[in-house]
């Protein structure tokens, strides 16, 4: 059975940085791609970062690009994101998820993991 | 990267047939045969319903189907029950292994 369980979230100040991480099981971790997405209170989902299985491709949305950053640990099945120069629109639910394709960096989002909240505020 | 655009909400009664909306551009939709489609609870995380335009994962019913056509992409839900009263989200693949999703479409079964 697929699990992705994210952790890190909580409160950090305009201008911090925090790590989120999401521990993956159930599946060949190294051979999919895989991505964050979030969702603001209330608002709808957004992608926010992919990296492909072998870790050697990075994609980025404008509105994190610079400041976020996506890595992977296929020995340790576990994702990350680093975010650094937090601001109050990136306050949201971070979702980990589990991408269907082994060739891009992403396609389609086929497991979820139950999200972790990020909320930004002074 | 600006959202693909869905109807914000539509209604059905039980046992109806119900299409949702997705609007994009040449260079997400219109460019791709990688649309998807999701299906939130609330409180809940996101389900794959459809993806690569027409294909349904496994255990996902066979109510639920998708199409394209030029730049809109279409998300049919037949006889509708109850326990698909959720918010929906197109998806797209936009070049550069990037995603667009759509603004979501709250349904609502009567």
């Amino acid at each position: 059975e697929v699990q992705l369980v994210e952790s890190g979230g909580g409160l950090v100040q305009p201008g911090g940085s925090l790590r989120l991480s999401c521990a993956a099981s159930g599946f060949t971790f190294s051979s999919y791609a895989m991505s964050w997405v979030r969702q603001a209170p209330g608002k709808g989902l957004e992608w926010v970062a992919a990296i492909s299985g072998s870790g050697g491709g990075t994609y980025y949305a404008d509105s994190v690009k610079g400041r976020f950053t996506v890595s992977r640990d296929s020995s340790k099945n576990t994702l990350w994101l680093q975010m650094n120069s937090l601001r109050a629109e990136d306050t949201a639910i971070y979702y980990c998820a589990k991408d269907l394709t082994m060739v891009r960096g992403a396609q389609a989002l086929d497991y979820w993991g139950e999200g972790t909240l990020v909320t930004v505020s002074s | 990267q600006s959202a693909l655009t869905q109807p914000a909400s539509v209604s059905g009664s039980p046992g109806q047939s119900i299409t949702i909306s997705c609007t994009g551009t040449s260079s997400d939709i219109g460019g791709y045969t990688y649309v998807s489609w999701y299906q939130q609870h609330p409180g809940k995380a996101p389900k794959l319903m459809i993806y690569d335009v027409t294909k349904r994962p496994s255990g996902v019913s066979n109510r639920f189907s998708g199409s394209k056509s030029g730049n809109t992409a279409s998300l049919t839900i037949s006889g509708l029950q109850a326990e698909d009263e959720a918010d929906y989200y197109c998806c797209s693949y936009a070049g550069s292994s990037t995603l667009v999703f759509g603004g979501g479409t709250k349904l609502t079964v009567l």
